[in-house]
């Protein structure tokens, strides 16, 4: 069974642009989250997808931020226009479980560089 | 405020000998505890899930305890291969169960 797959694995853009982060959950899987790990810090939750309804986008940042999840299958992460704190990594979980409170599967993250 | 506090913020083992990490958490009501491990460049990996005080899981050299504020990752005789961060993780009560607060995490390095 495939993990969860996340693209790209790097991303280095300038401030200002734009920038689009792929996340493909375990197939099945209903729930679909976001996290981001910025240097230093802990991994905070950015939102929460149970297929494609926002079930929980309480850790959104800003409207700079927009993630979809069209179809209820892949999730895309957009930040428009990116700024230097937006800097860090970014994960993408997959649970099976209605609630979420199960387990989550991570990805490996995509590591995005603000300059 | 929920809050999830890890120590030792690292903790360096000679192969075989035995420690525990704790996990201290601040939550108005707990909806269960997850402990994940997370090696370098990748995602964290699910270790356990405990839901009620007094609750204990084993995989491994590692066992899992929770009581009503923290939760303890014991790790008997290590190995070399043990070495990673093992983070610590608690559904926020005010959003939805998959919204997760995690802890800084352990980083922890065993040397043969």
């Amino acid at each position: 069974e495939a993990g969860v797959t996340q693209f790209p694995s790097h991303s280095v853009i300038e401030k200002g642009q734009t920038v689009t982060l792929r996340c493909d959950p375990i197939s099945g899987h209903d729930n679909l989250y976001w996290y981001r790990r910025v240097m230093g810090k802990e991994i905070k939750f950015l939102l929460h997808f149970v297929k494609e309804s926002k079930q929980d986008e309480s850790g959104m940042p800003n409207n700079r931020f927009l993630a979809e999840r069209t179809g209820g299958t892949y999730s895309t992460l957009k930040v428009q226009p990116a700024e230097l704190e937006d800097s860090g990594v970014y994960f993408c979980a997959s649970s099976q479980d209605r609630q979420g409170a199960r387990e989550q599967y991570f990805g490996p993250g995509t590591r995005l560089t603000v300059t | 405020e929920d809050q999830v506090t890890q120590s030792p913020e690292a903790l360096r083992l000679q192969e075989g000998e035995s420690s525990s990490l704790n996990c201290s958490y601040t939550v108005s009501g707990l909806r269960g505890l997850f402990w994940y491990r997370q090696d370098p460049g990748k995602g964290p990996e699910f270790l356990f899930t405990l839901y009620s005080a007094g609750e204990e899981k084993e995989k491994e050299r590692l066992k899992a305890t929770l009581t009503k504020k923290e939760s303890f990752l014991h790790i008997t005789a290590p190995k070399p291969e043990d070495s990673a961060t093992y983070l610590c993780a608690v559904p926020s009560y005010g959003g939805s169960q998959g919204n997760l607060i995690f802890g800084k995490g352990t980083k922890l390095s065993v040397k043969p």
